[in-house]
């Protein structure tokens, strides 16, 4: 059974400072770790799909990087700004593409 | 391009009664999946379908039942409903092998 944990379970951030969390998965098996970010009423928005150990990924403030050997992911976010707040998403599949198993999100309030 | 679509937005259902829930898929995308998220949890995988198959399901009772049909749209059936049921069930969408998946907004469903 696959287990992907999150932490922090919430994060409040001064708008305008940098903050991060990270995502674990295990390390055997991996196929990939997905992040998405997910307002309120809306959509989950895919951010990023890794796949490659030392992997890192930009979206303008966003970025992510990813570590395989030891089973973890980190997400930044550079300069918070109020509408980055949201729920923050990791996941991994148990094969290619399959049955994304979810973390339980890290969800971060911007305080203006 | 319209992304995924859910239908309906919100549901408030009774009891031991049966719903049918809708999703169309991201444009050009052949697999559809279906997720449930209830309170403070992260996604759970319910099942997936590609080619109006099943192709992997979730730890979820034989309650839970889809379909999909030949223009790749799917539904989520789920019979003698359980206040425990109450959730919001997520459909994404992908294209076989590629490792992105495109979430609709959801739809919630009470049980009452």
């Amino acid at each position: 059974i696959l287990n992907v944990e999150q932490s922090p379970q919430s994060l409040h951030v001064q708008e305008g400072d940098s903050t991060n969390f990270t995502c674990s998965f295990p390390s055997s098996n991996f196929y990939a770790l997905h992040w998405y970010r997910w307002e309120t009423a809306k959509s989950p928005e895919a951010l990023f799909v890794m796949t490659l150990n030392g992997d890192e990924k930009k979206k303008g403030r966003i970025s992510a990087t990813l570590n395989t050997k030891e089973g973890y992911s980190y997400l930044y976010i550079k300069g918070s700004q109020p509408e980055d707040s949201a729920t923050y998403l990791c996941a991994s599949p148990n094969f290619g593409n399959e049955k994304l198993t979810f973390g339980t999100g890290t969800r971060l309030t911007i305080i203006p | 391009d319209a992304g995924v679509t859910q239908s309906p937005t919100h549901l408030i259902k009774t009891r031991g009664q049966q719903v049918t829930l809708r999703c169309s898929p991201k444009s050009g995308h052949d697999t559809v999946s279906w997720y449930q998220q209830a309170l403070g949890q992260g996604p759970q995988f319910i099942f997936q379908y590609y080619e109006e198959e099943e192709r992997q399901r979730g730890n979820f009772p034989d309650r839970f039942s889809g379909h999909q049909f030949p223009n790749y749209s799917s539904e989520l059936n789920v019979n003698a409903l359980l206040l425990g049921d109450s959730a919001l069930y997520l459909c994404a969408s992908s294209l076989i092998g590629k490792y992105e998946q495109y979430f609709g907004p959801g739809t919630r469903l009470t049980v009452t």
